[in-house]
C-alpha cells in the first residue's frame, strides 16, 4: 500500500496524559499536513510542513501541541497534558507541492480522552 | 478569514432523483476540492477544480466552479444508495502551491431505496 498511513488508528487515554501520533506520507510527497476533525464537522487545519520545515501553524494549535518532521519523511504530532476537548479524529495528508495540488488523506487516528 | 459554507447540511433523497449541493466561500480562490467521507473513514478525493468554469464528472457526480460567484456545485444524477456519505468541499485560501485547506461543515447525504 503506497498511501498515507497513520499509527495508531485508535488511542484512548486519560486526561493529563501525553500522546504521540505518527504519520507516514506518500513517499515522494514533500508536503505534510495535520488536521483535526470533531464529530459532525469538517476537518480543521492544524499545521503543515514542507520537507522538514514547519511552514504554518493554526491558532488552534495550543502550546500543548507540537509537531515534527525531522528528516522530511514521517511526522509526529504530540499532545501534552491531554484534555477531554482534545478528543477528535486527527488526520494527516500529504501532497507534492508546486507540481500537483491534491492532498491525499490517511485513515486518521481517533483519540478519546477520558 | 476564509469561510466556506455548504448547503444543505443534511440531504435525504430517493434513489433515481437528482439534487445539487452548494458550496459558497468568502474570499478569492481558484482552487476548490470535493471530498467524500464514509462513516468512521478518512476522506476520499472526488474532484479538484482549478479554474473558473471548470467542470468535472465522474459517474453520477458532476462538480463545477464559478470563481466570480465564489460558488461550487456538486450535482447528483439518478442517485443510488452507494452514494450515501458525507460530502465536503474545501478551498485553498492562497494562490500558488498546495497549502492548507478550509473545509465546509459537510453535507450528509442519505439515499433511500
Amino acid at each position: 500500500d503506497t498511501g498515507v498511513s497513520q499509527d495508531p488508528r485508535h488511542k484512548i487515554t486519560k486526561r493529563g496524559q501525553n500522546v504521540t501520533f505518527r504519520c507516514d506520507p506518500i513517499s515522494e510527497h514533500n508536503r505534510l499536513y495535520w488536521y483535526r476533525q470533531t464529530l459532525g464537522q469538517g476537518p480543521e487545519f492544524l499545521t503543515y510542513f514542507q520537507n522538514e520545515a514547519q511552514l504554518e501553524k493554526s491558532r488552534l494549535l495550543s502550546d500543548r501541541f507540537s509537531a515534527e518532521r525531522p528528516k522530511g519523511s514521517f511526522s509526529t504530532l504530540e499532545i501534552q497534558r491531554t484534555e477531554q476537548g482534545d478528543s477528535a479524529m486527527y488526520l494527516c495528508a500529504s501532497s507534492l507541492a508546486l507540481t500537483a495540488y491534491e492532498q491525499y488523506f490517511g485513515p486518521g487516528t481517533r483519540l478519546t480522552v477520558t | 478569514e476564509l469561510k466556506v459554507e455548504q448547503n444543505p447540511l443534511f440531504l435525504s433523497m430517493q434513489e433515481g432523483k437528482n439534487y445539487t449541493i452548494y458550496c459558497n466561500y468568502s474570499t478569492t480562490s481558484d482552487r476548490l476540492y470535493w471530498y467524500r467521507q464514509d462513516p468512521g473513514k478518512s476522506l476520499e478525493s472526488l474532484f479538484v477544480l482549478l479554474s473558473n468554469g471548470a467542470v468535472k464528472q465522474e459517474g453520477r457526480l458532476m462538480a463545477s466552479l464559478d470563481t466570480k460567484a465564489r460558488l461550487s456545485t456538486l450535482h447528483i444524477t439518478a442517485a443510488v444508495h452507494d452514494l450515501s456519505a458525507t460530502y465536503f468541499c474545501a478551498v485553498e485560501p492562497h494562490q500558488g502551491g498546495s497549502e492548507k485547506l478550509v473545509f465546509g461543515k459537510g453535507t450528509k447525504l442519505t439515499v433511500n431505496p
